[in-house]
């Protein structure tokens, strides 16, 4: 167990809607950040925040976004959704701020279904 | 662009045969190179970061290597509880870009 939790598990929705997937990070981590993997573009850097604020951003499409509250949970918003956003979504959590100058642990993941 | 590959994209060893796998890539400065492990169903799990050509990192059966162009991670007399597949990732020196490769699928059969 990474200490990194994820919630729901597993979702399925319908094309068009928007969904909302949950992450808390170990206890004691400042940052989060989201990754999504599919089959056919592999793990892909979303967004990072720290402590509150945006910290780093990668491939994330507009109609996602992204925050992390006071008590440091952080929350991925996906909207319109469209077939190719099914994948496994990811969370990791680090106590430092610059991505890789500590060990970034991963949670179980969310998997989005959508039909 | 910062691009990351990884050869082979499977690989199958009996238990015991050392093999090594490669991770290419390209990036606009350095920051550092990671190794991850990832069991099917499951988040990656972090194994080593390198930072600079020559450095090597060890853990159990596993050796990491750099150099300025790729990294390899070496396994020796592996078991089948190795079985997974393998990322590598980059860093550039700006901490913003973190970019995967696509992972070596590791099978040791017993």
């Amino acid at each position: 167990d990474s200490g990194v939790t994820q919630t729901p598990k597993h979702l399925i929705t319908a094309t068009g809607q928007r969904v909302t997937l949950r992450c808390s990070p170990r206890s004691g981590d400042l940052s989060v950040y989201w990754y999504q993997q599919s089959l056919d573009q592999g793990l892909q850097f979303l967004i990072q925040y720290y402590n509150g604020e945006e910290r780093a951003k990668g491939n994330i499409l507009e109609r996602f976004s992204a925050q992390q509250f006071p008590d440091l949970h952080s929350e991925l918003n996906l909207s319109s959704l469209e077939l190719g956003d099914s994948a496994l979504y990811f969370c990791a959590s680090s106590v430092a701020l610059h991505q890789g100058d500590t060990e970034a642990f991963f949670g179980q993941g969310t998997r989005l279904t959508v039909v | 662009e910062d691009q990351v590959t990884q050869s082979p994209e499977a690989l199958r060893l009996q238990e015991g045969e050392s093999s090594s796998l490669n991770c290419s890539y390209t990036v606009s400065g350095l920051r550092g190179l990671f190794w991850y492990r990832q069991d099917p169903g499951k988040g990656p799990e972090f194994l080593f970061t390198l930072y600079s050509a020559g450095e090597e990192k060890e853990k159990e059966r596993l050796k990491a290597t750099l150099t300025k162009k790729e990294s390899f991670l070496h396994i020796t007399a592996p078991k089948p509880e190795d079985s997974a597949t393998y990322l590598c990732a980059v860093l550039d020196n700006y901490g913003q870009n973190f970019v995967f490769g696509p992972g070596t699928r590791l099978s040791v059969l017993p």
